[in-house]
């Protein structure tokens, strides 16, 4: 497809699991971002990908969340050892960067539920 | 700390009529703002962006205005339809910061009615 892919669309799993989101962003760009809105939030930024490092890591909440992204493409972001606050939507984004701003384009979010 | 400010919650209009939904910053390092629409279980879609050196920006029935000094944003819907009806998002971000990261507001609920 055009957009930006994510899968699962909805995770119900229990509090301690690990999880794994996946996230296929458009064709050429290079600029990947994980975002998260819990119940009554606005979007809150996780992380920022530009082809594969990750030069900003400052929006990840705590040390159980990592993500990685391979042949500047597909990224996955892993929860450890899930708790109930973690339960959100949780958003991937990619764009172009190029010497002007460029719009980020969503996938249509992981609703992840910690039971 | 909220940077990027929504405060209205809800915004009813009428089919035809002018929608205007208003954000406010903090943060006078923000120079690229982005508004966004969103319906139930979708994810946000880019509507329109204005950089911090222009004033307005025009696509269709939506322009944005910025004010600066005021640290103000708007968009204006003319005429609203009923397919507007959804959660509209401003965000900001600071070019050249290295991230690129979008700060959101919380969202304005539109409801145009028919």
């Amino acid at each position: 497809g055009a957009g930006v892919s994510q899968s699962p669309s909805n995770k119900v799993t229990e509090k301690g699991k690990d999880v794994e989101l996946r996230c296929d962003p458009i064709s050429g760009h290079t600029a990947l971002y994980w975002y998260r809105q819990s119940l009554g939030q606005g979007l809150e930024f996780l992380i920022y990908f530009q082809g594969n490092s990750a030069p900003d890591k400052s929006g990840l909440p705590s040390d159980r969340f990592s993500a990685e992204r391979t042949g500047g493409s597909v990224s996955t972001l892993t929860i450890q050892r899930t708790q109930q606050e973690d339960s959100a939507v949780y958003l991937c984004a990619s764009s172009l960067v190029g010497p002007t701003n460029q719009p980020q384009h969503f996938g249509d979010g992981t609703r992840l539920s910690i039971l | 700390d909220q940077q990027v400010k929504q405060n209205s919650p809800s915004l009813s209009v009428q089919e035809g009529r002018i929608s205007i939904l208003n954000c406010d910053y903090t943060n006078s390092m923000f120079d690229y703002f982005l508004w966004y629409k969103k319906y139930p279980a979708e994810g946000p879609t880019f509507l329109i962006s204005i950089s911090s050196i222009k004033d307005k920006n025009e696509d269709g029935r939506f322009t944005v205005f910025l004010n600066k000094s005021a640290k103000h944003l708007s968009l204006h819907i003319v005429p609203s339809q009923p397919g507007d009806s959804a959660v509209y998002f401003c965000a900001a971000s600071v070019a050249g910061a290295g991230s690129y990261q979008l700060t959101f507001g919380k969202g304005t609920k539109l409801s145009v009615i028919p």
